[in-house]
């Protein structure tokens, strides 16, 4: 059965630093999401993605947040300097014509900053 | 604005014992509701979903859930829970032709021997 892919399962970054996480959706998926959940909070929806662009997105994803869809297969999220707020597990989801209205979430990775 | 709540944030029952997982929503509008559970250490699984049709549904492992559109309720049921699960289970929803979902605060199921 297809499913969410997340690399890396963990990282651990200095306050600062850029850090890039990285899913592959299902591969006929059309659009995409990320979301995070802070350690012992609930799941909080950051960005949606499709058509090559952000159709949506929340008041936590300011200016230090960006994602991109490189090839045909990956989808980053890229946190330009990273805060300790940031620490969270963060979840890439997929849903589409296959999937309808329903979302298939990645494993997460767990974002640790120092 | 569309909100969940779960009200119970931990539930303890015995091995092979029902339980119900309570969840209520706020929309003005129709929705797709999910229930999706997360084992220890684990990522998010969706466990059992409505979209439209039947208002009962069922998972593979036992569960069932049930729309009530008077009471703005998606409640989840096991008629007799395994050790197995242990996890904890976020109700959540999506509007019609909206790209979030919104999860509630998640219900922590422990099972006692």
């Amino acid at each position: 059965e297809p499913e969410v892919t997340q690399t890396p399962s963990h990282q651990v970054t200095q306050m600062g630093q850029e850090v890039i996480l990285r899913c592959v959706p299902i591969s006929n998926h059309l659009y995409f999401y990320w979301y995070r959940q802070i350690l012992g909070q609930k799941v909080e929806f950051l960005v949606s993605f499709y058509n090559n662009e952000i159709s949506e997105k929340s008041e936590i994803f300011d200016d230090q947040f960006s994602v991109e869809r490189p090839d045909g297969s990956n989808f980053t999220l890229k946190i330009r300097s990273t805060k300790l707020e940031d620490s969270a597990m963060y979840f890439c989801a997929s849903s589409g014509l296959a999937g309808g209205p329903t979302q298939y979430f990645g494993p997460g990775t767990r974002l640790t900053v120092l | 604005a569309q909100s969940v709540t779960q009200l119970d944030s931990q539930v303890p029952v015995f091995e092979e014992a029902p339980v119900e997982l309570r969840c209520n929503y706020s929309s003005s509008v129709s929705v797709y509701l999910f229930w999706y559970v997360q084992y220890p250490n684990q990522g998010l699984q969706l466990l059992l979903k409505y979209l439209s049709g039947s208002t009962l549904v069922e998972s593979i492992n036992g569960f069932e859930a049930e729309f009530n559109k008077s009471q703005t309720s998606f409640h989840l049921r096991k008629p007799s829970v395994h050790i197995s699960d242990t996890a904890e289970y976020f109700c959540a929803v999506r509007v019609n032709r909206d790209d979030k979902i919104i999860f509630g605060k998640g219900t922590r199921l422990h099972i006692l021997p």
